[in-house]
């Protein structure tokens, strides 16, 4: 079956710096990617949507400075938190959607970010 | 963009009973999806629904679509203390997936 490798699965860092977090489709093109963030006691929110080769498409609200999203290819993408603060500290989870549509989304397993 | 609401949004159950939990979309659902989750921890795929009507069952847990393909339900059957964890469905909505609130299900031995 489809499967979907992120990590770190978990990171601690000190405010200001940033943070990268990857996300990665081991056995099928993810031609799509998303990208969620979900608060304790919280449903997962989107955070934005990018295609291999284009520029992500952030929901509102959310800072495409601060939150920068590559996809750069049909199996690799990654988010980074760029000088991040105590309130970014999250769960961010990504998912991949491939071609076919048998495969639906398959998510990451999440990447726990405490900024300190 | 599509709203979906859950119900109810909290859930105690004592083991062994059944419950639902029901996920309402502002629009016609194109596709359903039913995860689980613990918090912090990935998400569970359940099942995922497409057809007005359609049913999917696997082991003690039941997913329904209506025929309007606005509401969907999950039942649980005689639940046990692993069926604990949140509850999400989720909604194919312009080519992304969106979520329900989640339902925060408890199941007390």
């Amino acid at each position: 079956g489809a499967v979907v490798s992120q990590h770190p699965s978990w990171v601690i860092c000190k405010s200001g710096t940033s943070v990268k977090i990857e996300c990665r489709s081991l056995d099928f093109q993810a031609t799509t990617m998303f990208w969620y963030r979900q608060f304790p006691k919280q449903s997962l929110m989107l955070m934005a949507t990018s295609n291999e080769g284009s520029k992500a498409t952030y929901e509102q609200g959310v800072e495409k400075d601060k939150f920068l999203i590559n996809h750069a290819s049909l199996t690799l993408s990654t988010l980074t938190v760029t000088s991040a603060h105590p309130e970014d500290s999250s769960f961010y989870i990504c998912s991949a959607r491939g071609r076919s549509t048998s495969y639906g989304y398959t998510f990451g397993s999440g990447t726990r970010l405490t900024v300190v | 963009s599509q709203e979906l609401e859950q119900s109810p949004q909290s859930l105690i159950v004592q083991e062994g009973k059944n419950l639902t939990i029901n996920c309402t979309s502002s629009k016609t659902l194109y596709g359903l999806y039913w995860y689980k989750q613990k918090y912090g921890e990935g998400l569970i795929f359940l099942m995922m629904l497409q057809k007005g009507g359609e049913e999917k069952s696997h082991e003690k847990i039941t997913a329904k679509l209506d025929e309007k393909k606005q509401q969907s339900s999950l039942h649980i059957t005689a639940s046990q203390p692993s069926h604990a964890g949140i509850y999400l469905c989720g909604a194919d909505d312009n080519n992304d997936m969106r979520f329900g609130a989640g339902t925060r299900l408890t199941v007390k031995p």
